[in-house]
C-alpha cells in the first residue's frame, strides 16, 4: 500500500537558519510528489510539486525540494527561515489516475527569534 | 476569484445526530475531493467526484458516510448517526481535472465536534 512518512513531528529552528524537512514515500513507481503548508486558521497551500524531469524543484516562498529515487525521498529545504514560516508542513503523494492525495502526518515547524 | 468555500466553518452536534457539510468548489473545476483531518494527523482521503459521479469512494470509513454532487458543482458530505470518533476537520478541495497533475485547491474546512 502507498504511504508517506514524515519522521519529524516537530522541528524548531532559529530565524535565519536553514531548514530541511524529511519525507519518505512507499510506492511501486514514481508518484507525483507535493509539499503543502497549513497555517493556523488557513487552508492547505501548495508549496511545490514534482512530476518528472529535474529532480530539484523550486516552489513559492523560497522553498525547494529534491526528489531522490534511490532513497524514495522528497525533502523540503529553505536556506534561511523567516518567522512567518512557522506552520505545519505536509508531504503528499498523488497518482496519475484519480488524483487523490495521500498525506504524511505532518511536521510542525516553530521558529525561534 | 473566489476559492473553495465550506459551510459551516464549525459544527457541534450530539452523538447519534445527522449532519451535512457543504462544499462550494472553484467555478469550472470538475474534480472535487473530500478529506478528513484528525487532530495531529495529515488529511485522509474520503471520496472524489468527477462531475456528478463519485469516481472513488474507497476512503469512506463506513456506510454512515455519504456524499453527493448532484449538479456537478456543490457537494454535500452527509454523516448519519454521528459518533465521537467522527470529530475532525473535514476538508474539501477542487481541481480542474481528475489527475494529480492538476493542483488541488483546498477550502478552510469544517470543524465537526461530536459531543
Amino acid at each position: 500500500a502507498q504511504s508517506v512518512t514524515q519522521p519529524d513531528i516537530h522541528i524548531t529552528v532559529s530565524e535565519g537558519a536553514s531548514l530541511e524537512l524529511r519525507c519518505n514515500y512507499s510506492y511501486g513507481a514514481t508518484p507525483y510528489l507535493f509539499w503543502y503548508v497549513q497555517s493556523p486558521g488557513q487552508g492547505l497551500q501548495l508549496l511545490l510539486k514534482y512530476f518528472s524531469g529535474d529532480t530539484l524543484v523550486q516552489g513559492i516562498k523560497g522553498f525547494e525540494a529534491e526528489f531522490k529515487r534511490s532513497q524514495s525521498s522528497f525533502n523540503l529545504r529553505k536556506p534561511s527561515v523567516h518567522w512567518s514560516d512557522a506552520a505545519e508542513y505536509f508531504c503528499a503523494v498523488g497518482f496519475n489516475q484519480g488524483g487523490k492525495l495521500i498525506f504524511g502526518q505532518g511536521t510542525e515547524l516553530s521558529v525561534k527569534p | 476569484g473566489a476559492g473553495v468555500s465550506q459551510t459551516p466553518s464549525n459544527k457541534v452536534t450530539e452523538k447519534g445526530k445527522y449532519v451535512e457539510l457543504r462544499c462550494d468548489p472553484i467555478s469550472g473545476h470538475t474534480a472535487l475531493y473530500w478529506y478528513r483531518q484528525s487532530l495531529g494527523q495529515g488529511p485522509e482521503f474520503l471520496i472524489y467526484f468527477q462531475g456528478t459521479g463519485a469516481a472513488d469512494d474507497s476512503g469512506l470509513p463506513n456506510d454512515r458516510f455519504f456524499a453527493v454532487r448532484p449538479e456537478g458543482s456543490v457537494s454535500t458530505l452527509k454523516i448519519q448517526r454521528t459518533e465521537r470518533g467522527d470529530s475532525a476537520v473535514y476538508l474539501c478541495a477542487s481541481s480542474l481535472g481528475p489527475t494529480s497533475a492538476n493542483e488541488q485547491f483546498f477550502g478552510p474546512g469544517t470543524r465537526l465536534t461530536v459531543l
